[in-house]
């Protein structure tokens, strides 16, 4: 168990709909990120939020947003779900906002597999 | 941040060392140097880290050239539940700290 808990495991949805996906980070960890690993695309980040504020923009699409909420737990909303948006995605999470404020390594959850049909 | 350069596939025998290297000939001075792995498809495992300096911990050594463009990644006695896609990161220390992964490489620990 790394510390960072995403949920669901598993979700199995139909294109158009909209799901939501959680994570809780690791106790003290005030930064989150998203990253998305679908089979031809690799690792993408898509989005940062430090302590409550967006921090940071990859390749995130219009349909997807993401909010940190008080407890410092994130969600990633996924809209007008497309049968290319199945992928694993992971949440990881790190103390700092900034690469120089501490060096250290990311924490990763375990995922949560999106099957889109 | 420096882009990196990993050969796509490599294999070992367990028990044997794993030596996986990592071209980063852009890099700049306030750049590390980080290794991650991910075994099947779990969530990507923090191995070590360093700068300039030799790194070692309990998993692995980081062994990092003098003019830093090139990187080697110990695992000194790889077993079967080491087989898995590594990723080489460069990083720098100013910016946001989003990761940016690349293809890595995966290594294949065979009996």
């Amino acid at each position: 168990d790394s510390g960072v808990t995403q949920t669901p495991k598993h979700l199995i949805t139909a294109t158009g709909q909209r799901v939501t996906l959680r994570c809780s980070p690791r106790s003290g960890d005030l930064s989150v990120y998203w990253y998305q690993q679908s089979l031809d695309q690799g690792l993408q980040f898509l989005i940062q939020y430090y302590n409550g504020e967006e921090r940071a923009k990859g390749n995130i699409l219009e349909r997807f947003s993401a909010q940190q909420f008080p407890d410092l737990h994130s969600e990633l909303n996924l809209s007008s779900l497309e049968l290319g948006d199945s992928a694993l995605y992971f949440c990881a999470s790190s103390p700092h906002l900034r690469q120089g404020d501490y060096p250290g390594g990311y924490t990763f959850g375990s995922g949560t597999r999106l099957t889109v049909v | 941040d420096a882009k990196t350069t990993q050969p796509p596939s490599m294999d070992c025998a367990e028990g044997r060392a794993a030596n996986l290297p990592c071209n980063h000939s852009t890099i700049s001075g306030n750049e590390y140097v980080y290794w991650y792995r991910q075994i099947h498809s779990q969530g990507p495992q923090y191995i070590i880290h360093g700068l300039k300096n030799n790194e070692t911990n309990e998993m692995a050594s980081l062994i990092i050239t003098e003019d830093r463009k090139s990187s080697t990644l110990i695992l000194p006695h790889a077993t079967l539940r080491d087989t898995a896609v590594y990723y080489c990161i460069v990083r720098s220390t100013g910016t946001a700290s989003k990761l940016t992964f690349g293809t890595g490489t995966r290594l294949q620990v065979t009996l």
